[in-house]
């Protein structure tokens, strides 16, 4: 498969916790994007890591990235019932194509 | 700006027939890819159009098929509809399609075959 592979597949915590989703991908990479999507919606784009970057930040998101593990986390700190989504990471195929993981389901419970 | 508007949002076809997506990018976007999205196997690419040509295409059958305008709008049919391919139909634009670019999705487009 062409796609990467997001670890845990669900995640439950309580709000006010960190959440920590972790994915894995196959081909050499440019950039890592992550995005999350709401039940049944589109996708909106969260934060884009460069293959010379280690770690980006983004309000309440930490994203690192390991290209010799070729492997990405994604923390949101002090979460929020707002959270709850499915979160994925993605990796170009080339320029032809974003190719998405299976996902992380996060339910933030209140 | 407005975002990338797909429609409808919601329909059911039964077995057999045929249904056309429709995806407008967001104002100035060149590009809009199509994927499928199904509980049993994610986020599937389907295709991409840039400048009325379609430039990639994923592992589906001629069944799917698409289109893009002038202004950029695109279209996507599926014919004689199968029970798998209920799903979400997502739809998302760019400015190029390259490397370093991220996608702006649509709220997509939930068909549901009896």
């Amino acid at each position: 498969s062409q796609q990467g592979e997001e670890d845990p597949q669900a995640l439950s915590i309580q709000e006010g916790e960190n959440a920590t989703m972790n994915c894995s991908y196959k081909t050499s990479i440019n950039n890592l994007q992550w995005y999350r999507q709401n039940s049944g919606r589109g996708l909106v784009h969260l934060i884009l890591i460069r293959s010379n970057e280690r770690e980006k930040h983004s309000g309440r998101l930490r994203v690192t990235l390991d290209t010799s593990k070729k492997s990405s986390s994604l923390l949101i700190t002090a979460s929020r019932a707002a959270d709850t989504a499915s979160y994925f990471c993605a990796t170009w195929w080339g320029a032809q194509k974003l190719v998405f993981g299976q996902g992380t389901r996060l339910t933030i419970n209140p | 700006k407005a975002g990338v508007t797909q429609t409808p949002r919601y329909l059911i076809k039964t077995r057999g027939q045929q249904v056309t997506l429709s995806c407008s990018p967001i104002s100035g976007h060149r590009s809009v890819s199509w994927y499928q999205q199904t509980p049993g196997q994610g986020l599937q690419f389907l295709f991409e159009y840039f400048s009325e040509t379609q430039r990639n295409k994923g592992n589906f059958p001629g069944r799917f098929s698409g289109r893009q305008f002038s202004n950029s709008r695109s279209e996507m049919n599926v014919s004689t509809l199968e029970l798998g391919d209920s799903a979400l139909y997502l739809c998302a634009s760019s400015l190029e399609l390259s490397g370093a670019n991220v996608l702006t999705f649509g709220a997509g487009s939930r068909l549901t075959v009896l």
